[in-house]
Parts: C-alpha cells; sequence; structure tokens
C-alpha cells in the first residue's frame, strides 16, 4: 500500500513571503496522481493542485507550484506571495490510476498534513 | 458551496446509538467516497461508491456501512457508536475516475457522548 508522509506538522510563514511544504510518497506504481488539498478553519477540503505522475512539466496554479521529483518520490508545495487566507493545514494525497491495484484504486491516501501559519 | 451536500452538519448522539450521515454529490458526479477525519488518525479512507455500486473499501469498520442510491445519493450509517467514533465525516465525489481530484462535502461533524 502506498504512504505519503508529511515531515512538517507545522511552517510559519511571514505574509508576502514564500514558504516550501514538503512531501515524500512510497509506492511501486509508475503512474499515478498527486494533489494538494487545504483545509482552512471552515474544515473544508479544497483542491489547490495536482500533477500527473508521466507529466515532467511542474504543475503551477497562481502564487502555488509544485516541485515534483519522480525519482526521489518526492512532491512539495510552494506557496509564494503568502496572504492571511493562506493559513489553514495542507494535506499531500496520492492517487493509483493502475487499475490492478483494486484495494487503493479510486482511493485518495492522505499524508498528516502540515499546518501553515501566516504572520502579518 | 462546493457542490457536495452533507447533511447533518452536526450530531451529537450517545454511546450505542445509531445515525445516519447523508450525502449528495455535485450534479454529474458518479463516484461518491466517505473519509473519517479525527484529531489522532488524520483522514482515513472508508469506501467508495461508482453509479451504485461499492468500489473500493477501506479501514471501514463493521459496524459502519454505505450505500448509493439510484439518484446517487449516499448514506452512511454508524451503529453501535463508541466514544472513538467522534470524528468529521466527509464525503466527496468526482466525474468517474477521480483524477481531476475529488470535490468534498462541507463535513457531518459527529460527537458521541
Amino acid at each position: 500500500a502506498q504512504t505519503v508522509t508529511q515531515s512538517q506538522p507545522e511552517m510559519s510563514v511571514q505574509e508576502a513571503e514564500t514558504v516550501t511544504l514538503s512531501c515524500t510518497y512510497d509506492t511501486s506504481e509508475s503512474d499515478y496522481y498527486l494533489f494538494w488539498y487545504k483545509q482552512p478553519p471552515s474544515r473544508q477540503m479544497i483542491l489547490v493542485i495536482r500533477q500527473e505522475a508521466y507529466k515532467q512539466q511542474n504543475a503551477t496554479e497562481n502564487r502555488f507550484s509544485v516541485n515534483f521529483q519522480k525519482a526521489a518520490k518526492s512532491f512539495s508545495l510552494k506557496i509564494s506571495d503568502s496572504q492571511l487566507g493562506d493559513a489553514a493545514m495542507y494535506f499531500c494525497a496520492y492517487r493509483s490510476v493502475e487499475r490492478e491495484a483494486t484495494d487503493s484504486w479510486g482511493k485518495l491516501q492522505f499524508g498528516a498534513g502540515t499546518q501553515v501559519v501566516v504572520t502579518p | 458551496d462546493s457542490g457536495v451536500t452533507q447533511t447533518p452538519k452536526h450530531l451529537i448522539t450517545a454511546t450505542g446509538q445509531r445515525v445516519t450521515l447523508r450525502c449528495s454529490p455535485r450534479s454529474g458526479d458518479l463516484s461518491v467516497y466517505w473519509y473519517q477525519q479525527s484529531l489522532d488518525q488524520g483522514l482515513q479512507f472508508l469506501i467508495q461508491y461508482y453509479n451504485g455500486e461499492e468500489r473500493a473499501k477501506g479501514n471501514i469498520l463493521e459496524r459502519f456501512s454505505a450505500q448509493q442510491f439510484p439518484d446517487l445519493h449516499s448514506e452512511l450509517n454508524l451503529s453501535s457508536l463508541e466514544l472513538g467514533d467522534s470524528a468529521l465525516y466527509f464525503c466527496a465525489s468526482s466525474r468517474s475516475t477521480g483524477l481531476d481530484g475529488y470535490t468534498f462535502g462541507s463535513g457531518t461533524r459527529l460527537t458521541v457522548v
């Protein structure tokens, strides 16, 4: 089974600065998707960005970008020009696409999360 | 509003009781997923339904069951409740494979006293 590890329980950043959240995963599959979700105090889970393993180009969504290193099984999230509204718990997630993985196909495997604190 | 509707938003019940959580997926989505989020366990996948059929099962207790109805709404039934079942229960939906990501509802906060 795949495991997702987020080693930083909490990260603090000042407004307008940049913060990078780390995520590593363990898998023997060659094709998969990776996601970052944001959970603000409202508890709503919001999709931030996604990356397909076969695409070498790193995904970008406005101020959010990823550094995907397939060989290292690393998928970090960079938040640029941080805003107070970015304060939230951020979860990294893995999604298998191989139909043979019947015990995990369809399932998003989440990491433990990283709490981002934004200071004025 | 994400388009995924979960009811009720909050539920307080006693140990040993049974509750039903309801989820209406986003329009056009065929897959429904249930997750449990507790402080010590993080986000745990419970079960997935696709167009009425069970597709994948995670760490779902035997006391828990779910189904997806012909109109695609889903219900999660929790019985013989224990204090440890207190958690935030999320429903999410996706078009089919979910490779575009899931859309989550706002969750049901279950408190067992």
